[in-house]
């Protein structure tokens, strides 16, 4: 029979339209938090990524805004574009655990024409 | 290649084979790390190596499953025994230094187990 997947949320934006993807981590001790982009068939794609000392960070057509308080991460997209259609991954790094990754499930962003 | 190399790309099996799957890391790169995804379980850590360190295993989901770095370079990791439930793919991801750098992915591998 078919397996039950991972349900994924989902995002569906207008091309030109600004997205906002939020992830909520676990571990008060994080300090290095990490977006990741993934197309279909491929393996993640560093986005952007912020240090605990920060609360905003920018990049191209990227924003990334970290709330320590109350353990809240997001990826803002200015102007969406089709291309930008992919599954979104925040991921915190924890230092004392070797920097292993600890992903969140992922947002699946499909981009309107 | 400037990036992360894994092959093979793609991997279907039987049920009780022993698979190798292998990962070419960004020269210079001392940390490597191995992680599996998979639809029921998303992206999971499985072992990670920093230099001449002893590996950390704790992400090993069985003892069927191991890894090595020769040299420092390339990663093999083994599956033996296969089950359906390896079906996933596995991603390497190397960095720079150590805890704390960014860490850039492969392609992954595609493994199917029949």
């Amino acid at each position: 029979g078919e397996s039950v997947g991972l349900h994924l949320p989902t995002l569906s934006v207008q091309e030109g339209d600004n997205s906002i993807i939020n992830c909520a981590y676990s571990n008060s001790a994080s300090d290095y938090f990490i977006w990741y982009k993934q197309e279909s068939g491929k393996g993640p794609q560093f986005i952007i990524d912020i240090r605990s000392n920060m609360d905003k960070r920018q990049g191209q057509r990227v924003t990334v805004l970290l709330n320590k308080t109350v353990k809240h991460l997001s990826l803002q997209i200015a102007a969406t574009q089709p291309g930008d259609s992919a599954v979104y991954f925040c991921a915190e790094n924890i230092p004392t655990k070797g920097g292993k990754l600890i992903f969140g499930q992922g947002t699946e962003l499909s981009v309107k024409p | 290649g400037a990036g992360v190399s894994q092959s093979p790309s793609n991997k279907v099996t039987e049920k009780g084979k022993d698979v190798e799957l292998r990962c070419d890391p960004i020269s210079g790169h001392t940390a490597l790390y191995w992680y599996r995804q998979s639809l029921g379980q998303g992206l999971e850590f499985l072992i990670y190596f920093q230099g001449n360190s002893a590996p950390d295993k704790s992400g090993l989901p069985s003892d069927r499953f191991s890894a090595e770095r020769t040299g420092g370079s390339v990663s093999t990791l083994t599956i033996q025994r296969t089950q359906q439930e390896d079906s996933a793919v596995y991603l390497c991801a190397t960095a720079l230094g150590g805890p704390g750098d960014t860490q850039y992915f492969g392609p992954g591998t595609r493994l199917t187990v029949l």
